[in-house]
């Protein structure tokens, strides 16, 4: 089946613009996750979607930063206001429930110029 | 909070030999291990992963290990090819509410020819 995809892939932006991120993640799954990755860096958890359940947003680093999930499927990232150090790889990932296998996307590439 | 640290952050090997990426973890109620491996433009992908009630499992030239007194797990590949280069995450997931998992910060693994 189909995995977990993003949209865009790429988004190239002017600093204080505000951009959508979006994630579809596997089928069935009850967990999401968004991560922020920087060049070379490791994985900085961002936010986490279980079911019903409210999120934990305690990854998220300003308040210019929200996501939602809607119907318990598709999410989107958006980040008000982009600063230059919101540049980035956005990776989502899913999993069948909070202590299962994660399966990321491709991630999406923002650029902040 | 869980807290796992990953060692060494890069690793170079010649081809053919074996590799050892080594994780601690914090919290004793961490109960799964999965070991991710990250290509180039690519999301981390899972290779092998580790439950609490085992203490090794093996898939073809890859090995995990995990010790839950000394809190810690590794990864072995043997007989090494070119295209085990990547990134490589572990991660350590807790049975609890919120976010429950924690990535290490990578090791970056260079197979020599």
């Amino acid at each position: 089946g189909a995995g977990v995809s993003q949209s865009p892939s790429n988004k190239v932006t002017e600093k204080g613009k505000d951009v959508e991120l979006r994630c579809d993640p596997i089928s069935g799954h009850t967990a999401l996750y968004w991560y922020r990755q920087s060049l070379g860096q490791g994985l900085e958890f961002l936010i986490y979607f279980q079911g019903n359940s409210a999120p934990d947003k305690s990854g998220l680093p300003s308040d210019r930063f929200s996501a939602e999930r809607t119907g318990g499927s598709v999410s989107t990232l958006t980040i008000q206001r982009t600063q230059q150090e919101d540049s980035a790889v956005y990776l989502c990932a899913s999993s069948f429930d909070r202590n299962n296998e994660q399966f990321f996307g491709p991630g999406t590439r923002l650029t902040v110029l | 909070g869980e807290n796992v640290e990953q060692h060494p952050s890069t690793l170079s090997v010649q081809e053919g030999d074996s590799a050892v990426i080594k994780c601690t973890y914090s919290d004793s109620a961490s109960n799964y291990f999965p070991w991710y491996k990250q290509e180039l433009g690519k999301g981390p992908q899972l290779i092998i992963d580790i439950r609490s009630n085992v203490g090794e499992k093996k898939d073809q030239r890859i090995a995990v290990t995990l010790n839950k007194t000394a809190k810690h797990f590794s990864l072995h590949i043997t007989e090494t090819q070119p295209e085990d280069s990547a990134v490589y995450f572990c991660a350590a997931s807790i049975p609890t509410t919120g976010q429950n998992f924690v990535f290490g910060p990578g090791t970056r693994l260079s197979v020599l020819p």
